[in-house]
């Protein structure tokens, strides 16, 4: 058990939905990621928070994504008007940064399928 | 996209037999890391080796890291049937100041009893 948690688990929507997934981090953690993963192939970075600031973000994050994190605590990631490419396991993890080590410890996941 | 490649894509072996994966990545880096995941699990954080350092135990787990060469290889000593899963490594950018992770595309591992 990581003590990151992420709900739900399983998200089935059709396309053209909204969607929302909700990772709560360790609790004195300050950074937190979201990634993308596709059957078969490792995790790709999505975005970056530290802290309630979100710092980072990938060109894979269309304009239909957004995320947060109010007050630094959990964080949600919502996707608008859902496509079928959206399909995929997305995986949370969260870090405290120490020097030289930047171990991050990630959440079960959300796999999402768009039909 | 990914930094880089896993070799081989899948390995398959008898119980108690040692089990290498490599990895190969692009840019130079702060420190690689490995991690395993089982079907449709998450992560889980194995070992982690800094840029300066040559090779790194943990328990059955050995790492070495060429960053001449770019690449890293994970042995598993006498392996096991739960040693079964997926074994990515993972990048941190020597620029990158979010510190995030650049994964490669994973090694398939089956240990038959």
């Amino acid at each position: 058990d990581t003590g990151v948690s992420q709900d739900p688990r399983h998200k089935i929507t059709k396309r053209g939905q909204n969607v929302t997934f909700r990772c709560d981090p360790i609790s004195e953690h300050n950074r937190l990621y979201w990634y993308r993963q596709t059957l078969g192939q490792g995790p790709e970075f999505l975005t970056y928070f530290q802290n309630e600031a979100q710092l980072e973000k990938s060109r894979l994050l269309s304009d239909r994504f957004s995320a947060e994190r109010p007050k630094g605590s959990f964080s949600t990631l919502e996707i608008q008007r859902t496509e079928q490419g959206d399909s995929a396991m997305y995986l949370c993890a969260s870090s405290l940064r120490d020097y030289g080590n930047n171990e991050q410890f990630f959440g079960p996941g959300t796999r999402l399928t768009v039909l | 996209s990914q930094q880089g490649e896993e070799d081989p894509q899948a390995l398959s072996i008898q119980e108690g037999e040692n089990a290498t994966m490599n990895c190969s990545y692009k840019t130079s880096i702060n420190n690689l890391q490995w991690y395993r995941q089982n079907s449709g699990r998450g992560l889980v954080h194995l070992i982690l080796i800094r840029s300066n350092e040559r090779e790194k135990h943990s328990g059955r787990l050995r790492v070495t890291l060429d960053t001449s060469k770019k690449s890293s290889s994970l042995l598993i000593t006498a392996s096991r049937a739960a040693d079964t899963a997926s074994y990515f490594c993972a990048t941190e950018g020597r620029m990158d100041s979010s510190y995030k992770l650049i994964f490669g595309s994973g090694t398939r591992l089956l240990v038959r009893p």
